[in-house]
C-alpha cells in the first residue's frame, strides 16, 4: 500500500502572491504517477496537475507548477499570482495499479 | 466541465434499506473507480471496474458492489445501509493506465 501526507492541514495566501501546499508519499512502487486535485464547495474533485513519476522535468498547468523530488519522495504545488476561485480542499494523491491514494487535504483560503 | 456525470446528486435513506448510486463515464475511458469521501476525509478506495470486470477492491465489506456495462458507465450498490456510511461517493473515469482521470461531482448519501 501507498501513503500520501499532507503535513499543512490549513494554507493561507494573499490573493495575487504564491503558496506553496507540501506532500510526501510513500511507496515501493517503480511505476506511479502523481496528482494533485481541487475540490470546491461543489465537490467535484477537478484535477489541477498530473505528473508520471519516471519524468524528472517538474509538471506545470499555467499558475499551477510542481515540485517533484522523487529521491525524496515529495511533490509540493506551488500556485502562482493566487486567485479567489483557488480558494478550496487541495487533494495530494499518488496512483499505482488500480488506485488512487490520496492524503487529508490541505484547505486552501485566499484573502483579498 | 468533465463527462463524468453521477447521480443522484443528494439522497436520504434509512438505515437497513439499499441504494444504487450511478455514474457516467467520459467517453473514451474503459475504466471506473469509486471512492467514499467521509466528512473532512481524503477519498478512499472502494473498488475499480475495467472492461466491466471487478479489477481491484478496497477494505470494504461485500455488500457494497458493482457493475460496469458495455458503454462503460457503472453502478454503485449499498446493501444493509449503517449510519457510517454517510459519505460522498464519488466515481472516476479514466484509462487503464492513467494518462487521464477525471472525478464526477459525486453522491452525497445520508443515511438516517
Amino acid at each position: 500500500a501507498q501513503t500520501v501526507t499532507q503535513s499543512q492541514p490549513e494554507m493561507s495566501v494573499q490573493e495575487a502572491e504564491t503558496v506553496t501546499l507540501s506532500c510526501t508519499y510513500d511507496t515501493s512502487e517503480s511505476d506511479y504517477y502523481l496528482f494533485w486535485y481541487k475540490q470546491p464547495p461543489s465537490r467535484q474533485m477537478i484535477l489541477v496537475i498530473r505528473q508520471e513519476a519516471y519524468k524528472q522535468q517538474n509538471a506545470t498547468e499555467n499558475r499551477f507548477s510542481v515540485n517533484f523530488q522523487k529521491a525524496a519522495k515529495s511533490f509540493s504545488l506551488k500556485i502562482s499570482d493566487s486567485q479567489l476561485g483557488d480558494a478550496a480542499m487541495y487533494f495530494c494523491a499518488s496512483v499505482s495499479g488500480n488506485q488512487f491514494y490520496f492524503g487529508t487535504g490541505t484547505s486552501l483560503t485566499v484573502i483579498p | 466541465e468533465t463527462g463524468v456525470t453521477q447521480s443522484p446528486t443528494h439522497l436520504i435513506k434509512t438505515r437497513g434499506q439499499q441504494v444504487t448510486l450511478r455514474c457516467s463515464s467520459q467517453s473514451g475511458h474503459n475504466t471506473v473507480s469509486w471512492y467514499q469521501q467521509a466528512l473532512g476525509q481524503g477519498p478512499q478506495f472502494i473498488f475499480q471496474y475495467y472492461r466491466e470486470e471487478e479489477n481491484g477492491r478496497g477494505n470494504f465489506p461485500p455488500r457494497f458492489s458493482g457493475l460496469q456495462f458495455p458503454n462503460y458507465s457503472s453502478e454503485l450498490n449499498v446493501n444493509a445501509l449503517e449510519l457510517d456510511d454517510s459519505a460522498l461517493y464519488l466515481c472516476a473515469s479514466s484509462h487503464i493506465d492513467w494518462t487521464e482521470a477525471f472525478f464526477g461531482q459525486g453522491t452525497r448519501l445520508t443515511v438516517v
